[in-house]
């Protein structure tokens, strides 16, 4: 099973709304990342998380609040967001960070298509 | 800075035609190279993975390449079909922390 499982598929909120995306994978990855999207453009890295810690923010504004609570689950909370950070937002797991083999590829999910009105 | 350039931008071609698509980038020293593919409006799905050490990797009807030093990479695709329709997206890792930098992708229409 390579799944990783976003959470909800669509999303349409209003700058003063809070929302949370989810994701989820059991394939015993340590590594996890939030990848931004706009149309016709390539995915942007936005966190990576390694081992339930916090690796890297690649500058991302703090109306974007990522949480990861265990090893299978990685959270984005949103709050106060513009309608420019309407995107898809896709998740990825990875076995770990290391540069070995297997380890580096990165599944990802479908996506949550956001829309910030 | 990493660049990863893919061209073109658009491809069409008819069913059964064998095909290549080119990725290039600006450091050679990565790890390794990912292609993906991207159906419209989904996410990516991973279709092979080359190490730096490696020359190239085979799935089914795909075939990529890679010439570090050259800093390209190729995604042959064997007797075309209207399935295999969709955006394809390579990526290079160069970071400690398994940062992908990708091109802006390749979307490919395979003509019946």
């Amino acid at each position: 099973d390579t799944e990783v499982t976003q959470t909800p598929k669509h999303l349409v909120m209003g700058m003063t709304n809070k929302k949370s995306l989810k994701c989820e994978q059991h394939m015993g990855h340590r590594a996890m990342y939030w990848y931004k999207q706009k149309a016709k453009k390539p995915p942007e890295l936005m966190f990576v998380y390694s081992y339930e810690k916090l690796s890297i923010n690649e500058s991302v504004p703090s109306r974007f609040s990522p949480e990861c609570p265990n090893s299978s689950l990685l959270n984005l909370h949103l709050h106060a967001l513009q309608p420019e950070d309407s995107a898809l937002y896709l998740c990825a797991s990875s076995q770990g960070l290391a540069r070995g083999l297997a380890k580096n590829i990165q599944y990802f999910g479908a996506g949550t298509r956001l829309s910030v009105l | 800075k990493q660049e990863v350039t893919q061209i073109p931008a658009a491809l069409s071609v008819p069913e059964g035609e064998n095909l290549v698509l080119n990725c290039s980038f600006t450091d050679s020293a990565i790890y390794n190279l990912q292609w993906f593919r991207q159906d419209p409006g989904k996410g990516l799905t991973s279709l092979l993975l080359i190490q730096s050490s490696q020359r190239e990797q085979t799935s089914g009807r795909l075939n990529a390449s890679l010439d570090k030093s050259s800093g390209r990479s190729t995604l042959y695709i064997a007797a075309s079909q209207p399935g295999d329709s969709a955006t394809y997206l390579c990526a290079v890792n160069t970071g400690a922390n398994s940062k992908l930098t990708f091109g802006k992708g390749i979307t490919l229409s395979v003509r019946p």
